[in-house]
């Protein structure tokens, strides 16, 4: 079993749906847990990033930890045509040296339609 | 700010060949760090490094050298290059006050064939 597991979808949604994407994890050592974009041949960007259960909003977006269920989503309100990207989920780790690492998950492609 | 720059942006290489491919960030990051990209297979981080002079192995190092001598620049090594290596990789970079990684932000990528 991956450390991180994501549904790679595609996901094809109407403009203006409610997007959500989804994340699960199997090390409960996972301290951060962040969403990154990825446009077509674009390296990733930092979307959201979290802490501690619970929920972050920062506009349009919502991320949501739930660390005694090992699950994690972002959820998208009113998509646009411009959210169609992939969408990868990281979970940061102490690596045994102490210094930290981000363990990614395979990234879920999401197309808004107008 | 140029932030993470990635040189060559395309390659194309014949098995047994080897190759650098450059990183560089003006950011004054600490942590500077290679993923490899596959369909299907997520980023797979390679290769990191908290610092000048110091750097770890990551999920899929097998294949590839990275040393660091500066804070800016982080080179990958491809040492005789194969075919499971056709990938797309992206070099990272990230401020860490103590230990923590925040945001990372990474390069354009670049584009490694392997024939």
């Amino acid at each position: 079993q991956k450390e991180v597991e994501q549904d790679p979808g595609p996901l094809s949604v109407p403009e203006g749906a409610i997007v959500s994407l989804n994340c699960t994890y199997s090390n409960s050592a996972f301290q951060y847990f962040m969403w990154y974009r990825q446009y077509s041949r674009k390296g990733p960007e930092l979307l959201m990033y979290t802490y501690s259960s619970g929920n972050k909003e920062d506009g349009r977006f919502t991320a949501q930890v739930d660390k005694s269920s090992k699950y994690i989503s972002l959820f998208i309100r009113d998509s646009q045509p411009s959210d169609s990207a992939t969408y990868l989920c990281a979970m940061s780790q102490l690596t045994q040296g102490g210094s930290e690492k981000l363990v990614f998950g395979k990234g879920t492609k999401l197309t808004v339609n107008p | 700010n140029a932030g993470v720059t990635q040189t060559p942006k395309f390659q194309v290489l014949k098995t047994g060949q080897s190759m650098t491919l450059q990183c560089a960030q003006d950011m004054n990051h600490e942590y500077m760090s290679w993923y490899r990209q596959d369909p299907g297979m997520g980023l797979r981080l390679i290769h990191y490094s908290v610092g000048a002079g110091i750097t770890d192995q990551g999920e899929v190092p097998n294949g590839y050298n990275v040393s660091r001598s500066t804070t800016e620049d982080f080179p990958l090594r491809l040492l005789s290059a194969a075919p499971s290596q056709t990938s797309v990789y992206f070099c990272a970079s990230s401020y860490t006050p103590g230990l923590v990684i925040y945001e990372q932000y990474f390069g354009p990528g670049t584009r490694l064939t392997v024939t």
